[in-house]
């Protein structure tokens, strides 16, 4: 199965602040990834599908680059709101896998 | 507005298998795959397999092969999922989750609570 490999762990940041993570794929997915954000005791929900493309009412704040195995989410200026987890997970074949997630945590 | 409804929490003991179903509503069930993923407690996110609801054709992670049997009834719109051989490191919340082709529908399965103790 291919492996995701986020970083950082966890990420420690000010309402404001311009935050990237980053995804690495053990083998070439294309532009099969999404990234996700969870809060504690809740189902995930989808940001970005495709690498790039932002869900329905996601804000625009947040956003997806990267394609093979090379990926980043950036959001632009934390808000409270965006305290969370974020995973990325791949969708390329019949196999998919997520990425151990990223901790986003007030500085 | 599509809804994904659980069964609720169970309690298992080790060595003994648990099934989970995921009622849906909202949407043409056979057109889309069903996905189930769990999360053990503090831990992230782990796909476990995918089940074409139309055909019955499954895919399941390596982890889980052996163990894990998704299944369908068409007749109710649910999805199943039931994993044997259950130990200690199965306590896991599990979801289902619906892809369009795209993205997922929003919103996920509540998620169960599978608890595995002696």
């Amino acid at each position: 199965d291919i492996q995701m490999t986020q970083s950082p762990s966890t990420l420690s940041a000010s309402v404001g602040d311009r935050v990237t993570i980053t995804c690495r794929a053990s083998q070439n997915i294309s532009n099969w990834l999404a990234w996700c954000q969870q809060k504690p005791g809740k189902a995930p929900k989808l940001l970005i599908y495709k690498a790039s493309n932002l869900d329905r009412g996601v804000p625009s704040r947040f956003s997806g680059r990267g394609s093979g195995t090379e990926f980043t989410l950036s959001i632009s200026s934390l808000q409270p709101d965006d305290f969370a987890t974020y995973y990325c997970q791949q969708y390329n074949g019949y196999i998919w896998t997520f990425g151990q997630g990223t901790k986003v945590d007030v500085k | 507005q599509v809804q994904l409804v659980q069964s609720g929490a169970e309690v298992a003991k080790p060595g003994a298998s648990v099934k989970v179903s995921c009622k849906t509503f909202g949407y043409s069930f056979n057109n889309y795959y069903v996905h189930w993923v769990r999360q053990a407690p503090g831990q992230g996110l782990e796909w476990m397999g995918r089940i074409n609801p139309k055909s019955g054709a499954t895919n399941y992670a390596q982890t889980f092969q052996g163990r894990v049997s998704m299944t369908r009834d068409t007749s109710i719109t649910t999805a199943f999922m039931e994993l044997s051989s259950l130990r200690s490191d199965d306590t896991a919340v599990y979801y289902c989750a619906v892809w369009s082709g795209y993205n997922w529908f929003d919103p996920w399965g509540q998620g169960t609570l599978v608890t595995v103790s002696s």
